[in-house]
């Protein structure tokens, strides 16, 4: 069965430390995206990327690294310069970016708490 | 300022009640997406609008370009319903890449 996955489903997080988001999908897509979530509030792009090799800073990329070394596969790291990285943080991809009819499909998503 | 406005916030409904959720934006969109958020975390897109009406099992999605409006209804809704439901607006950017503005969503809770 073709589709994303994320792992893990929920972490925890000491202050300081940096901690890596899984996000691998099967789908053969080119581009990928990181979403976070936070109550009330609508999903904000972190990072996405069109293609391997390459990734591009959305609204809120401050604190946050990403690597896109395989196209099935697109972590997100969270660094200690992230001060308030408590949310649900959900992976994305579809076919392409540029075209005005791309569906985005979503992985099941990962909370992240900080302790 | 969010540019994608959603109402209502929450919502709650009998069983087989007829529902809708209204999104509005403010710029001009090249497409507007539906989408459905299950409690556990899990978004499923819904439909994909440019123009005009679709309409996949009970629910139904209508967007009005002129008037920067979609809606999104349900018809004999059932507790399985029960989600959040969130609208987004791609929109084309000057040399850049397209963008996608997400609405705050709407919590639907249908009551047996």
């Amino acid at each position: 069965d073709g589709g994303i996955t994320q792992s893990p489903k929920y972490l925890f997080r000491k202050e300081g430390q940096n901690v890596t988001l899984s996000c691998e999908q099967n789908l053969n897509h080119d581009a990928m995206y990181w979403y976070r979530q936070d109550p009330g509030q609508g999903l904000r792009l972190i990072y996405y990327s069109q293609i391997v090799n390459d990734f591009q800073k959305g609204d809120i990329a401050e604190g946050y690294s990403v690597s896109r070394e395989k196209k099935e596969s697109f972590p997100l790291t969270v660094t200690s310069a992230q001060k308030n990285p408590t949310a649900f943080y959900l992976c994305a991809s579809s076919i392409g970016v540029a075209g005005a009819q791309e569906t985005q499909y979503f992985g099941p998503g990962t909370r992240l708490l900080v302790l | 300022k969010n540019e994608v406005e959603q109402s209502p916030q929450n919502l709650t409904a009998q069983e087989e009640e007829f529902i809708t959720i209204n999104c509005s934006y403010s710029v001009g969109i090249s497409a507007l997406h539906w989408l459905q958020q299950h409690p556990g975390g899990g978004i499923v897109s819904l439909f994909m609008l440019s123009s005009g009406k679709k309409k996949h099992g009970r629910l139904i999605a209508t967007i009005n370009i002129q008037e920067k409006h979609s809606s999104l209804h349900i018809t004999a809704s059932h507790p399985r319903d029960s989600a959040v439901y969130i609208c987004a607006v791609r929109f084309f950017q000057m040399n850049r890449d397209d963008k996608i503005i997400f609405g705050k969503g709407t919590r639907l809770h249908i009551l047996p």
